[in-house]
């Protein structure tokens, strides 16, 4: 599966856009992109995933550049309990074995 | 709702002994599951990929003696850390995937996590 590059860890402000970016260069054209978040000490949930076209759904929009080479996730209005590592990660449809990387550690001011 | 399950949520056990951690999938089959451990501030590491009805394929510097997969049935994989030490102490998490949600893409979901801690 091919690489993500996050960065290590970004602020947000409360009730403010969490705009969180992932390169992921070396994509392939039959991998997803998935975000997930862990919050702590909990087990990683899924927020979103897409291949190409830009997705949305309860949770936050995912927009992935038209290269396909990087992507962003975007939590329209960041609260408290968005504070986790947010994962992003790249995979063929029909692999299950994910290899995390180290995400990005978001932290919601008040 | 959550969609896999695992079961303790925390266990603590004595050195030595021996200790299951159970992951299920509530409402679709799953012949692979995944099992991750994670130390605290860091990122999951993968050690195993639990098939249904064969051996379970283990990531290199796992040992298979010790961290036991059984992976009986299509909805329930276990975890057994056998012959325990504190340094065994760590979050261990499973993950399955849905492949009949209907959107591609096959979504993989997470079990809550059973943090066990040895003494």
């Amino acid at each position: 599966d091919a690489k993500t590059t996050q960065p290590t860890s970004m602020d947000c402000a409360e009730g403010r856009a969490a705009n969180l970016p992932c390169n992921h260069s070396t994509i392939s054209g039959n991998e997803y992109v998935y975000w997930y978040r862990q919050i702590h000490s909990q087990g990683p949930q899924y927020i979103i995933h897409g291949l190409k076209n830009n997705e949305t759904n309860e949770m936050a929009s995912l927009i992935i550049t038209e290269d396909r080479k990087s992507s962003t996730l975007i939590l329209p209005h960041a609260t408290l309990r968005d504070t986790a590592v947010y994962y992003c990660i790249v995979r063929v449809v029909d692999r299950d074995k994910i290899i995390f990387g180290k995400g990005t550690r978001l932290h919601i001011l008040p | 709702g959550a969609v896999v399950s695992q079961h303790p949520s925390w266990v603590i056990c004595k050195s030595g002994t021996s200790v299951k951690i159970e992951c299920r999938s509530l409402d679709f089959q799953a012949t692979t599951m995944f099992w991750y451990r994670q130390f605290p501030k860091q990122s999951l590491m993968l050690m195993a990929t639990s098939n249904e009805g064969s051996k379970a394929t283990y990531e290199q510097g796992v040992e298979k003696d010790k961290f036991l997969i059984n992976h009986a049935s299509l909805t329930l994989s276990t975890l057994t850390v056998t012959s325990a030490h504190p340094e065994d102490s760590s979050f261990y998490i499973c993950s399955a995937t849905d492949r009949g949600r209907g959107s591609s893409g096959n979504t993989i979901y997470f079990g809550e996590g059973s943090w066990l801690t040895v003494v």
